[in-house]
């Protein structure tokens, strides 16, 4: 089978940093993606990993494990604009991508 | 085009009606995929169509629903005999290579 579990929602605070983790069960494995959906709007690519590791991008880092089906997103000097649902995805080998439920991000002032 | 444009952006539609949704991929990427969302909650995988292969359909939840793709550009999402739970955002996304670019979404109502 295939699950993504992620926590339903998260409250960090402006200027702190916030880890938004995931794991995953997948029937195969072709890369971790995470997507950053504002209510109302598309999700928009923010990562990618297939090899373990950490992959920095400005203030946003993801990690994956592959032998523990975990990765994690870290959201650095947090903005009010960072407020919105971080969706983690597993594409497999059939190339299709697995979201899992979001996490809800609330950055309080 | 720009981006993966999809239309209508809304439909209101009675129960009963079949409904047809179009996407338009951005040029050139050869997958494209339509996912469901439904009010608070996560993206539902309903099908995927990469080049000339036959589409993964195992996300359709009904045989009320089909999609067609000509070639590797536009992509149509049909609806027969629309229901009340059919009501969600349907989402399309195109992609060439890693990540998935998704459209704006045809937010669907069933009344």
């Amino acid at each position: 089978g295939q699950n993504i579990d992620q926590p339903t929602e998260m409250t960090a605070t402006e200027g702190a940093i916030v880890q938004i983790n995931c794991t995953y069960q997948t029937s195969g494995f072709n890369g971790l993606f995470w997507y950053q959906q504002h209510a109302g709007e598309a999700p928009t690519f923010l990562s990618y990993n297939v090899l373990d590791g950490l992959e920095e991008k400005g203030r946003f880092s993801s990690f994956l494990s592959r032998s523990k089906g975990y990765s994690y997103l870290l959201l650095k000097e947090l903005q009010m604009k960072d407020s919105a649902s971080y969706l983690c995805a597993v594409r497999n080998y059939g190339q299709n991508f697995v979201f899992g439920p979001g996490t809800r991000l609330s950055v309080l002032p | 085009g720009a981006g993966v444009s999809q239309s209508p952006s809304n439909k209101v539609t009675e129960k009963g009606k079949d409904v047809e949704l179009r996407c338009d991929p951005i040029s050139g990427h050869t997958a494209l995929y339509w996912y469901r969302q439904r009010l608070g909650q996560g993206l539902e995988f309903l099908i995927y169509f990469q080049g000339n292969s036959a589409p993964d359909k195992s996300g359709l939840p009904s045989d009320r629903f089909s999609a067609e793709r000509t070639g590797e550009s536009v992509s149509t999402l049909t609806i027969q005999r629309t229901q009340q739970e059919d009501s969600a955002v349907y989402l399309c996304a195109s992609s060439l290579d890693h990540e998935a670019f998704f459209g704006q979404g045809t937010r669907l109502t069933v009344v």
